[in-house]
């Protein structure tokens, strides 16, 4: 397995501003994935951050709106970008570790609130 | 794409007695289905997986069968304990990318 960290692990944030959450494993990793999880409700992919390229976006989820970085191959960045209160949810990094052919771990999550 | 649906979305069981969850999936391709359980205030924690070659896998208390011809999974709890409370959730994988059903909300009443 892994030892995923996210940062912030909360935050309440104005409609309008952005938000950059990181995401740090303790080992590398082949795959990272930033799933949003809404209220009382499942996880649902938003993208797979790749090492040195952009990332691959789910459909209904743009660049513009989530910026995603990974410089290397323990970190990532979402940014939730022009905020709304319909953004309030818990964003959530996985990886999947090298060596594993399928399983995923995930982070304890950050959980944002928008007013 | 891929559709998972899970019941019941929520179930109550008396300590010492089995539980028992239930995923379908849509896409026959689908060759890899974890389980997830999450606790308040906490990420998703994998606590058993199966593959599409494989019909049941146990561990310990927990146990998941697949059908793949009827497309569906199960995950099944044995002598059920307070801290088993807790939300899980099944998924389906083509490759990487996790479908993930609904959710079921584990109550384990002492």
């Amino acid at each position: 397995s892994a030892v995923i960290s996210q940062k912030p692990s909360r935050d309440i944030c104005q409609r309008g501003t952005s938000l950059t959450i990181q995401c740090q494993v303790d080992s590398q990793v082949t795959m990272m994935f930033w799933y949003r999880q809404q209220p009382g409700q499942s996880l649902t992919l938003i993208a797979t951050a790749n090492q040195g390229s952009e990332a691959t976006y789910e459909s209904g989820f743009v660049i513009d709106k989530f910026p995603i970085s990974r410089p290397n191959l323990t970190f990532s960045t979402l940014t939730v970008s022009n905020m709304s209160p319909e953004d309030s949810s818990i964003y959530l990094c996985s990886v999947l570790v090298r060596g594993s052919t399928y399983e995923q771990y995930f982070g304890p999550g950050t959980r944002l609130t928008v007013t | 794409g891929e559709n998972v649906e899970q019941h019941p979305s929520t179930l109550s069981v008396q300590e010492g007695d089995s539980a028992v969850i239930k995923c379908t999936y849509s896409d026959s391709a689908s060759n890899y289905f974890p389980w997830y359980k999450q606790e308040l205030g906490k990420g998703p924690q994998l606590i058993i997986d199966i593959r599409s070659n494989v019909g049941e896998k146990k561990d310990q208390r927990i146990a998941v069968t697949l059908n793949k011809t009827a497309k569906h999974f199960s995950l099944h709890i044995t002598e059920t304990q307070p801290e088993d409370s807790a939300v899980y959730f099944c998924a389906a994988s083509i490759g990487r990318a996790l479908t993930f059903g609904s959710g079921t909300r584990l109550q384990v009443q002492p």
